[in-house]
């Protein structure tokens, strides 16, 4: 069967660094996806990978290993507004997303 | 960039009534939509694919007798929850494709359903 797994819950400083990890068992893959998500409102993009490697994005990073099923999410100089849910989302081979239950991080002062 | 918009942005109604959400491409061609529903603290649970033209594809467990699903133009489908029950209380989003090509999904802001 197809499966995502993220942690349920992280906690991090502001100012600090934090990174979320997501593995996939997909049937076929065209892409990975991080999603922000506020508490109440739907999911925005945060960033996309198909192939190996970083990609940087500001103050988020995503980075893809296909060979190991396996991406994470970097988030640096953390702020309050940064405590959402993060939402790791597989593109199958049918195109259609297979979704992660989503990491909730929560930001201290 | 590409915008989807859902209407109305919350609905309460009494139970056994229906409802239905809209859900708008404002600026781009929609292809394909997907209607997604969020129960509390969960992650999005994908309730069926709906593709301009043709018959909605729902997914395992989803009654499509009970969420019925009309893509009628690219730029326009609509979900209707017929005869609400409490259990049908949920946040419901839709998003929208260009096309089979094109990875990236567009997320409308979603609909909270409370049936009472």
């Amino acid at each position: 069967g197809q499966n995502i797994d993220q942690p349920t819950e992280m906690t991090a400083t502001e100012g600090a660094i934090v990174q979320i990890n997501c593995t996939y068992q997909t049937s076929g893959f065209n892409g990975l996806f991080w999603y922000q998500q506020h508490a109440g409102e739907a999911p925005t993009f945060l960033s996309y990978n198909v192939l190996d490697g970083l990609e940087e994005k500001g103050r988020f990073s995503s980075f893809l290993s296909r060979s190991k099923g396996y991406s994470y999410l970097l988030l640096k100089e953390l702020q309050m507004k940064d405590s959402a849910s993060y939402l790791c989302a597989v593109m199958d081979s049918n195109y259609q997303l297979i979704w992660g239950a989503g990491t909730k991080l929560i930001i201290k002062p | 960039g590409a915008v989807v918009s859902q209407h109305p942005s919350w609905v309460i109604c009494k139970s056994g009534t229906s409802v239905k959400i809209e859900c708008r491409s404002l600026d781009f061609q929609a292809t394909t939509m997907f209607w997604y529903r969020q129960f509390p603290k969960q992650s999005l649970m994908l309730m069926a694919t709906s593709n301009e033209g043709s018959k909605a594809t729902y997914e395992q467990g989803v009654e499509k007798d009970k969420f019925l699903i009309n893509h009628a133009s690219l730029t326009l489908s609509t979900l209707t929850v017929t005869s609400a029950h409490p259990e049908d209380s949920s946040f419901y989003i839709c998003s929208a494709r260009v096309s089979r090509g094109m990875n990236e999904q567009f997320f409308g802001p979603g609909t909270r359903l409370t049936v009472l």
